[in-house]
């Protein structure tokens, strides 16, 4: 168990739709990081928060955006889905803000289906 | 193109060493190399990373090419808890960029 929850587990939406997904940081941890998975474009890095701020931004989508609230956790918002967007999502926590060398703890990650 | 480029699969005897390679040709000079692994139904699980000098810890040992293009995660004892994906990560600035990854299979 990395200390780092994720909800929901499985999320099952259509095309157009809307969801929210969460993630609780470890205790401590102040960066969030998040990724998709998919089997066609494999593991890729979408968005890093630290204390609440935007550090860094990946391959993320204009459709998708993410915050980081005060108590640290953080929300993965994906709209106007598309089937291609099916994929697990993972959430990862570090302590600090040194992306290069700090270790990243993942969460058990959400599957999101869009039918 | 892929910032690293790994093998599909691998296989190794349990308690065996296993190198797992990776090759990373357009590497600046300020890139950290990360493995991370991921077991069935996990997340990913951090192993090593490293910028230039050969790195060990008590999971795994790196070890990093001269010229910094290619790199070797050495298990020295394959367990059968070992069995899992292996991913090569180029960190480049403030991203992060994953290989596909080498299924690893440890064979009893």
């Amino acid at each position: 168990d990395s200390g780092v929850t994720q909800t929901p587990k499985h999320l099952i939406t259509a095309t157009g739709q809307r969801v929210t997904l969460r993630c609780s940081p470890r205790s401590g941890d102040l960066s969030v990081y998040w990724y998709q998975q998919s089997l066609d474009q494999g593991l890729q890095f979408l968005i890093h928060y630290y204390n609440g701020e935007e550090r860094a931004k990946g391959n993320i989508l204009e459709r998708f955006s993410a915050q980081q609230f005060p108590d640290l956790h953080s929300e993965l918002n994906l709209s106007s889905l598309e089937l291609g967007d099916s994929a697990l999502y993972f959430c990862a926590s570090s302590s600090g803000l040194a992306f290069a060398t700090d270790t990243q703890y993942f969460g058990p990650g959400t599957r999101l289906t869009v039918l | 193109d892929a910032k690293t480029t790994q093998p599909n699969s691998m296989e190794s005897n349990e308690e065996e060493p296993v190198h797992l390679p990776c090759n990373h040709s357009t590497i600046s000079g300020t890139d950290y190399i990360h493995w991370y692994r991921q077991l069935p139904s996990q997340g990913p699980e951090y192993v090593i990373h490293g910028l230039t000098s050969n790195v060990n810890n008590r999971m795994a040992s790196l070890a990093i090419a001269e010229d910094r293009k290619s790199s070797t995660l050495i298990l020295h004892r394959a367990t059968l808890r070992d069995a899992a994906v292996y991913y090569c990560i180029l960190n480049t600035g403030n991203q992060f960029y994953f290989g596909t990854g080498t299924s690893l299979t440890v064979i009893p």
